[in-house]
């Protein structure tokens, strides 16, 4: 079935500091592929998504690239904030399924 | 509504009592999911709806939890006889599209189930 492998934390970095936080799945076909973030004691909210091979998707900062030759959807932000602070979920529905398969989530904490 | 609705916010009960779970959809969304987050367990699925039916219960870990919806709209979660394991929170989510390419799935805020 499928499944999603992401970074396990948690993970501390200053402010202003790089972020990659590692997702890798493994579907048939071609799954979409979401990252969700989950403010503290607040729901779940997409952050970014991507459906095809190569595609890029970007919100507030944050990038993620689809490579199905490595079937990763890794996060990625240039500078990060202390209102990043969260725990991120990479997530996929597989080609044709109507549910999310979530990896475990990564707590990111941001320090002044 | 402009997003997903749950209530209550927070529960706590005693074990061994009922609880339901209320679930307000996005207007016009046909799918309708419920997942629980407990520490050290990350999301997990436990129904879907398509309208009012629920081809998929397939994660609902017991018969004391079951779940219905109506007027393809609101749904209730509902826990019979609880345990301190259902401590979680619960999830309620929807969407437009199920199936299709990027579908995106919206999430509520959550129910905090406390079973002391």
């Amino acid at each position: 079935g499928d499944s999603v492998t992401q970074m396990e934390g948690p993970v501390t970095l200053s402010e202003e500091a790089f972020l990659t936080i590692n997702c890798t799945y493994t579907a048939t076909g071609y799954p979409s592929l979401f990252w969700y973030v989950q403010y503290p004691g607040e729901g779940l909210q997409l952050l970014l998504k991507a459906t095809k091979a190569d595609d890029k998707g970007s919100n507030k900062g944050f990038e993620a690239t689809y490579r199905k030759e490595t079937t990763s959807f890794h996060l990625e932000k240039g500078s990060v904030q202390v209102s990043d602070s969260a725990v991120y979920f990479c997530a996929l529905t597989g080609a044709g399924s109507y549910q999310l398969t979530f990896g475990k989530g990564t707590k990111l904490s941001v320090i002044p | 509504g402009a997003g997903v609705s749950q209530s209550p916010s927070n529960k706590v009960t005693e074990k061994g009592k009922d609880v339901e779970l209320r679930c307000d959809p996005i207007s016009g969304h046909t799918a309708l999911y419920w997942y629980r987050q407990s520490l050290g367990q990350g999301l997990e699925f436990l129904i879907y709806f398509q309208g009012n039916s629920a081809p998929d219960k397939s994660g609902l870990p017991s018969d004391r939890f079951s779940a219905e919806r109506t007027g393809g709209s609101v749904s209730t979660l509902t826990i019979q006889r609880t345990q301190q394991e259902d401590s979680a929170v619960y999830l309620c989510a929807s969407s437009a599209s199920p199936g299709a390419v990027g579908n995106t799935i919206y999430f509520g805020e959550g129910s905090w189930l406390t079973v002391v």
